[in-house]
Parts: structure tokens; C-alpha cells; sequence
């Protein structure tokens, strides 16, 4: 157990529909990352925040956006889903940001679009 | 853009046998750091080993060691004595110092999917 938490595990909605997908970090960690991992895509970086702050942009769509909230969980919202958008989302966190410091994975969201 | 290539799509290895997965990564830049990850039937992602790009000596975690050679650009994973709990996705990965203002996220390879024989 890594000590991050997302909800909902599953998630099966259908084309159009907008979700959100919620990730609590570790205690203390400062940092929070979200991940695409696809079949088609691999594994990729979407976003990241840093103590509330939008700190760096990877390959998010426009229809996707993202929040931390001042205790720190982050929410990523998913709107007018494509079938393409099904995937394994995860959310990693960090004590503070840049690659010395490890990042923890949480168990992921699996989002199917039908 | 940084890019990570896995040529390895599967590897099998006998049970206590070393296999070696191999990682090649296209950058410019002089400074950054490397990583293996492995991802277990669970999904869970979990950080194998990693390496800073200025430091010549391999890195080593147990059974599991790198080949970091700079100038080629590869970084492959040793895994000595393997053992069924090995078997996962390995994922190469980059984290560009300078890439993004030293902010990006990790940039990965598709994966080597490693059965191990018992």
C-alpha cells in the first residue's frame, strides 16, 4: 500500500458524460501527479500540481482539467468522454517536486466509456 | 521531446536465472534521471531503481541493478535470482532536468511484460 488513495476504482459511463475521478497523497506530500495509461497510449503524463499550485502540463486534453484543493486531494475531470478515453487513470504523489523525490503511486481509477 | 524505447515487448527467464531488459531514451539534454518501474498484475506502479544521470556508478537496489551507459543512451535492468514475485510490466522511464522547467512528469517506454519460468 503506497499510502495514496483514488476513488472510484471502477467507473463505466458513456459517451458524452462528464466524470471525476479523486485522488487523496500520501500524508505530507506536497505534490500530485496524474497518469493516462492506455492500451493504445501506454503510460503518460497529463498533469501535475504543487501545494495548490497548477506546476506542469504534459499530454492533457482540453476536455480534461484538473484541482488540488488546500488539503491537498486532487480532483481530474473527464468531460464529453470518447470511447478513447477509457483507460487507467492514475494519481501519484511526492513530499515536494522534481525527480528527487519519489513518487507513489495510487491504485488507479479503470474509466470504460461505452 | 524526450522519447524512451522498450524493444523488448516480453522476456521469460527460468526461475533464479538473471535476465536483463533493455532501455534506450533519445534526449539532449545533459542532466536527468532514469527509472524503473514494475507494474505487478495489481496495477499498483512501484519504483524499482533509479539513476542520476551525473553519477558514473550503477545504481543497485538487491537483486536488481542498471547498465547506465551516457553516451549510448541506455539504461537496462539486471534482475539477478529471479523469483515469481518478479513477474510484471517493467517500465523504462526519463525525467528531464531542464524538460519544463524541471517539472515535468515522468515520460515512459511502452513496457517489457517479464514471465518468469518456474
Amino acid at each position: 500500500d503506497s499510502g495514496v488513495t483514488q476513488t472510484p476504482k471502477h467507473l463505466i459511463t458513456a459517451t458524452g458524460q462528464r466524470v471525476t475521478l479523486r485522488c487523496s497523497p500520501r500524508s505530507g506530500d506536497l505534490s500530485v501527479y496524474w497518469y493516462q495509461q492506455s492500451l493504445d497510449q501506454g503510460l503518460q503524463f497529463l498533469i501535475q500540481y504543487y501545494n495548490g499550485e497548477e506546476r506542469a502540463k504534459g499530454n492533457i486534453l482540453e476536455r480534461f482539467s484538473a484541482q488540488q484543493f488546500p488539503d491537498l486531494h486532487s480532483e481530474l475531470n473527464l468531460s464529453s468522454l470518447e470511447l478513447g478515453d477509457s483507460a487507467l487513470y492514475f494519481c501519484a504523489s511526492s513530499e515536494r517536486t522534481g525527480p528527487l523525490y519519489e513518487q507513489y503511486f495510487g491504485p488507479g481509477t479503470r474509466l470504460t466509456v461505452t | 521531446a524526450q522519447t524512451v524505447t522498450q524493444s523488448q515487448p516480453e522476456m521469460s527467464v527460468q526461475e533464479a536465472e538473471t535476465v536483463t531488459l533493455s532501455c534506450t531514451y533519445d534526449t539532449s539534454e545533459s542532466d536527468y534521471y532514469l527509472f524503473w518501474y514494475k507494474q505487478p498484475p495489481s496495477r499498483q506502479m512501484i519504483l524499482v531503481i533509479r539513476q542520476e544521470a551525473y553519477k558514473q556508478q550503477n545504481a543497485t537496489e538487491n537483486r536488481f541493478s542498471v547498465n547506465f551507459q551516457k553516451a549510448a543512451k541506455s539504461f537496462s535492468l539486471k534482475i539477478s535470482d529471479s523469483q515469481l514475485g518478479d513477474a510484471a510490466m517493467y517500465f523504462c522511464a526519463y525525467w528531464g532536468t531542464y524538460s519544463g522547467g524541471g517539472a515535468d512528469g515522468l515520460t515512459f517506454g511502452k513496457g517489457t511484460h517479464l514471465i518468469i519460468q518456474p
